[in-house]
């Protein structure tokens, strides 16, 4: 069983519309969530972060977490074609903060 | 720059050969990261130094493997006897602490594609 898992995809929504991106992870001493945005042949960058049960909001963007369920969630709130990449879901249990990622879902937005 | 940077964006080598990638965090993080990343995969952790020490390398595939960040800022990932199942982007991040929190959040460099024929 991967240590966090993501649907590779691909999600596709039309533009205008929510998109929303699914994570569990198993290691239920983890502590920190990341969502990087990871556009093709480029490195990843960070969108959201949470560390709390419940939502987070920045901007466009949504985090939900929900440790007793061991699920992250993110939301794309009027999705747009230049949101068009695979987002990484990363988990941290701490221990020098190191990252377990997911393999990643490719979201296309399209006109 | 401000952010992080990594030389070379390229290396092609041959099976058998040493190569070394290098990284430059943000200026004033002490926490620097080294990652592999396959295509279709996520990044894999392989090594993480808290200042010039090595914190963690239990990430690292085997013992051909090896980095060193000898003044505490820069970094060099070495692999000697390059094999073709070493082929990968290899990324590198830094961040201000290696504790949670937003200090803790980690910064990716562009990363170096190697290809090893």
């Amino acid at each position: 069983q991967k240590e966090v898992e993501q649907n590779s995809g691909p999600l596709s929504v039309p533009e205008g519309a929510i998109a929303s991106l699914n994570c569990t992870y198993s290691d239920r001493g983890s502590q920190s969530f990341f969502w990087y945005r990871q556009y093709s042949g480029k490195s990843p960058e960070l969108i959201m972060f949470i560390y709390s049960n419940g939502d987070k909001e920045d901007g466009r963007f949504t985090a939900q977490l929900n440790k007793a369920s061991q699920y992250v969630s993110l939301l794309i709130r009027d999705s747009q074609p230049s949101d068009s990449a695979t987002y990484l879901c990363a988990v941290s249990a701490g221990g020098g903060n190191k990252l377990t990622f997911g393999t990643g879902t490719q979201l296309k937005v399209e006109l | 720059g401000a952010g992080v940077s990594q030389t070379p964006s390229n290396k092609v080598t041959e099976k058998g050969k040493y190569v070394e990638l290098r990284c430059d965090p943000i200026s004033g993080h002490t926490a620097l990261y080294w990652y592999r990343q396959s295509l279709g995969q996520g990044p894999e952790f392989l090594i993480y130094f808290q200042g010039t020490g090595a914190a963690d390398d239990s990430g690292l595939p085997n013992d051909r493997f090896f980095a060193v960040r000898p003044e505490g800022s820069v970094s060099t990932l070495k692999i000697q006897r390059t094999e073709r199942g070493d082929s990968a982007v290899y990324l590198c991040a830094s961040s201000s602490t290696t504790s949670g929190g937003v200090r803790g959040t980690q910064y990716f460099g562009p990363g170096t594609r190697l290809t090893v024929l």
